[in-house]
């Protein structure tokens, strides 16, 4: 069963900066089967990435996922105040389970 | 628009027994994969299930597996959840879930929160 692992735990940044997310997967992803969520206090999570790489509809070009096999990065390039949130990635490869990690905040410094 | 909406979620003893459903509108329900996903207070998110189109493939993750049934009725645009012998950690935000591609999700009801206690 893959395990992920995200780090780092809390990133606390400022308005404008760019924050770097890590997803570590404990075997390889196949096919870059690997996702991104953003999830805000008292909402449901929202589809960022998918296929690794891939923007969900409507997510603005400011958010990008990257990697392969076990290393997968979430970059948001200049924060904006509304960014700042509970950041999740899944693994959805061929064979169950679908795993989140446990999670990145993504405090205001 | 496309909505998922969940109910069913209440306070239950240990051992209990709970169904939750999800109605689902503004799409071609019958269509796409659907999960379920549970969020602990506090804690972070939990596949717990994922279903076909038609039903014909289901999965569970193993903190559910013989305790929980996932299913779907197409005709009436719904999704279920059937929950037998509860556990205190069991305890949590349930969110139904359309399936994108397998098991990742792009639309989420906004939960509906099953509270196992004595």
């Amino acid at each position: 069963e893959i395990v992920l692992t995200q780090s780092p735990g809390t990133l606390s940044l400022s308005p404008g900066e760019r924050a770097t997310l890590s997803c570590r997967a404990s075997q390889s992803i196949s096919t870059s089967y690997l996702a991104w969520y953003q999830q805000k206090p008292g909402q449901a999570p929202r589809l960022l990435i998918y296929g690794a790489s891939s923007r969900a509809t409507g997510i603005p070009d400011r958010f990008s996922g990257s990697g392969s096999g076990t290393d997968f990065t979430l970059t948001i390039s200049r924060l904006e105040p509304e960014d700042f949130a509970v950041y999740y990635c899944q693994q959805y490869g061929s064979s169950p389970p679908y795993p989140f990690g446990q999670g990145t905040k993504l405090e205001i410094k | 628009e496309v909505q998922l909406v969940e109910s069913g979620g209440a306070l239950v003893q240990p051992g209990g027994s709970l169904r939750l459903s999800c109605a689902a509108s503004g799409f071609s329900f019958s269509s796409y994969e659907m999960n379920w996903v549970r969020q602990a207070p506090g804690k972070g998110l939990e596949w717990i299930s994922y279903i076909s189109s038609s039903g014909s493939i289901i999965y569970y993750a193993d903190s559910v597996k013989g305790r929980f049934t996932i299913s779907r009725d197409n005709a009436k645009n719904s999704l279920y959840l059937q929950m037998h012998s509860l556990r205190d950690e069991d305890t949590a935000v349930y969110y139904c879930a359309r399936g994108y591609v397998a098991a990742v999700s792009d639309y989420w009801g906004q939960g509906t929160l099953v509270t196992v206690s004595s």
